[in-house]
């Protein structure tokens, strides 16, 4: 069966600082994955997805995430933050029409 | 433009009285998925549509039922809500297309639910 962990609940970080949010996955096969971000009351919104290819992914809002199979992780980055990237970040893998998706990890900004 | 349209945003109903959630979308994709989030936690799907070929989730409550008349439109209804169903309701659309784009979903606002 899929899993996904986001290990991380809650990160705070200051703005400008740089953030990686972690995320661990248990996938048979090839995975996709994905990085969707949620603003509180808002639905969620897609950041960047790796299903192949060059396994740094860049996405919207100026993150990107690495693919790293041997450590079965999809962990996004971005180097300086925004005090508008405070949210929650969910990661999530599975195929067409079965995604899991992790708990979240929330990311505060501090100015 | 928005691709996935839910209505209302906030709908508050009452124990036991049947409600139903509107999603729609304006590009005609293939699939339709709804999903319900509780606070604090990750999505979890309910059902979704291909086309017209209705696929529950195992544990998706009997309470829970789904409608599509036609590709634009997807309705959840909610026969006695109790007050554990309060939750975002999230439709989701796929991404369309022959290849490269049904694997992604993309997500309406949601309906946030509160029975009272």
């Amino acid at each position: 069966a899929q899993s996904v962990t986001q290990p991380d609940i809650h990160i705070t970080v200051s703005e400008g600082a740089s953030l990686e949010l972690r995320c661990n996955y248990s996938y048979g096969a090839t995975p996709y994955l994905f990085w969707y971000v949620q603003s509180p009351g808002q639905g969620l919104q897609l950041l960047l997805k790796y299903f192949s290819g060059d396994t740094l992914v860049q996405g919207i809002k100026g993150f990107e995430a690495e693919f790293k199979r041997s450590q079965s992780s999809f962990n996004l980055r971005k180097p300086s933050v925004h005090w508008s990237d405070a949210a929650e970040y969910f990661c999530a893998v599975g195929p067409p029409g079965k995604l899991t998706f992790g708990t979240g990890t929330r990311l505060t900004i501090i100015p | 433009d928005a691709m996935v349209i839910q209505n209302p945003r906030y709908q508050v109903t009452q124990f036991g009285k049947p409600v139903t959630l509107s999603c729609s979308q304006t590009l005609n994709h293939n699939v339709m998925y709804w999903y319900q989030q509780k606070s604090s936690q990750a999505p979890k799907l309910l059902f979704h549509y291909y086309d017209k070929d209705f696929n529950n989730e195992a544990d998706t409550p009997d309470n829970f039922q789904s409608r599509r008349p036609n590709t634009s439109f997807c309705f959840l209804d909610i026969r006695s809500p109790g007050l554990g169903d309060a939750a975002m309701y999230l439709c989701a659309i796929d991404g369309g297309g022959a290849s490269g784009g049904q694997e992604t979903q993309y997500f309406g606002p949601g309906t946030r639910l509160l029975v009272l």
